[in-house]
């Protein structure tokens, strides 16, 4: 089964700096990733999501994520944090009728 | 469109307790599944339906049971709730489960069980 795994429990970064958030993922044949952003007590909202075709994928709110196959990866970025991109975000793989979540990053951003 | 809505927003049970968690998409959308989020696990596939009459199970199905009798609706039952139940459920659709196809999540419903 596939599986996904975020480097990162923690990340924290200054608004105004870049930021990086971290997913390796593993799956059997070539699968679709997502990253997932959960705000304080809301449901969950799509930031952007790889399925085949470019590997640059930019995605909401001035985030992008590389798919690097030869690595198994998809970390995301964004090059200016602001105080609004504090969250926690899931990276995701699918398969099939499955979706595999990620344990999350959460992003702190300071003044 | 309201979306995808849960009710209710927050329950609090006692251990054998049974209740139903209600889950409802007006996007005609036939691929709906549950999911349990805790901490520093992500979210958990429970079950999924790919659509009315047809359910499936996901990677932590005990406890818990599904059905599926109408498109709009996908309710998720506790027939006797444990402490170990106590998480934050989302209820999720899409048009259907292809390559790509992006989940739109309710708000969640948070369960206490004691």
């Amino acid at each position: 089964a596939q599986s996904v795994t975020q480097l990162d429990s923690h990340v924290s970064v200054s608004e105004g700096t870049p930021v990086l958030l971290r997913c390796n993922y593993s799956s059997s044949y070539s699968p679709s990733l997502f990253w997932y952003v959960q705000h304080p007590n809301k449901g969950l909202q799509l930031l952007l999501k790889y399925t085949s075709a470019a590997t640059l994928v930019k995605g909401i709110n001035g985030f992008e994520a590389e798919f690097k196959k030869s690595e198994t990866s998809f970390h995301l970025t964004k090059p200016s944090a602001h105080m609004s991109d504090a969250a926690e975000y899931f990276c995701v793989v699918s398969e099939d009728n499955d979706m595999r979540f990620g344990a999350g990053t959460r992003l702190t951003v300071k003044p | 469109n309201a979306g995808v809505t849960q009710t209710p927003k927050f329950q609090v049970l006692k251990t054998g307790q049974s209740m139903t968690l209600q889950c409802a998409q007006d996007m005609n959308h036939e691929y709906m599944s549950w999911y349990r989020q805790d901490p520093g696990m992500g979210l958990r596939l429970i079950h999924y339906s790919v659509g009315a009459g047809i359910t499936d199970q996901g990677e932590v199905p005990n406890g818990y049971n599904v059905s599926r009798s109408t498109t709009e609706d996908f309710p998720l039952r506790l027939l006797s709730a444990a402490p170990s139940q106590t998480s934050v459920y989302f209820c999720a659709s899409s048009y259907w489960t292809g390559l790509g196809e992006t989940q739109y999540f309710g708000p969640g419903t948070r369960l206490l069980v004691l």
